[in-house]
């Protein structure tokens, strides 16, 4: 039982290129998230999918697009990369008790 | 913008004394929680309280919920050098399931 598997964990890219983060839980959970954290600024949420087959913006969704491929999985991607993303990135999902259960990061650096 | 605000930004306290941990909010919440972060880690969920809940305690934690002020609290008790770490509250909105998290408070505990 890995609980959110985040890969990959560390990326550098350079400016414009592109990228997916991915994400994927083994717990059955209905409903998943996006973050990001910046220092000083907490967690931020850039898309959530409730369920299979829908998505919503978050506070933050500019520059970013998702896909919820199956229950199981729920990807982020970077189409042109900018230097302002650069961040640490969470995903997460949530079962019915209402915690959120987290990975482990995957820590992006835009040059 | 944020919904949650955590105070203190930082705190540092000797092993064995107790770490007090505030959280202030701006709209209707359906609950609060609390997380914790290990340096470098993924957030690890601590407790939930919800809205017509005033107080629950797990372990040496101890929340408080007072939805007239909007504000709630984080004791941890004893607390230990393990101890040190990033606490951040969050709030669930009625809106969906949308979480919305404060910049945390850094704690250190000295041995």
């Amino acid at each position: 039982n890995a609980g959110v598997t985040q890969t990959p964990k560390f990326q550098v890219l350079k400016t414009g290129q592109s990228m997916t983060l991915q994400c994927a839980q083994d717990m059955n959970h209905n409903s998943m998230y996006w973050y990001r954290q910046d220092p000083g600024m907490g967690l931020r949420l850039i898309y959530y999918s409730a369920s299979e087959g829908t998505t919503d913006k978050g506070e933050v969704p500019n520059g970013y697009n998702v896909s919820r491929l199956n229950k199981r999985e729920f990807s982020l991607r970077l189409e042109s990369a900018a230097p302002s993303q650069t961040s640490v990135y969470f995903c997460a999902s949530l079962p019915n008790t209402g915690e959120l259960f987290f990975g482990e990061g995957s820590r992006l650096t835009v040059l | 913008s944020q919904q949650g605000e955590e105070d203190p930004q930082a705190l540092s306290i000797q092993e064995g004394e107790n770490a007090t941990m505030n959280c202030s909010y701006k709209t209707s919440i359906n609950n609060l929680q609390w997380y914790r972060q290990n340096s470098g880690r993924g957030l690890v969920h601590l407790i939930l309280i919800r809205s017509n809940e005033r107080e629950k305690h797990s372990g040496r934690l101890r929340v408080t919920l007072d939805t007239s002020k909007k504000s709630s609290s984080l004791l941890i008790t004893a607390s230990r050098a393990a101890d040190t770490a990033s606490y951040f509250c969050a709030t669930e909105t009625p809106y969906g399931q949308n979480f919305v998290f404060g910049p945390g408070t850094r704690l250190s505990v000295l041995p």
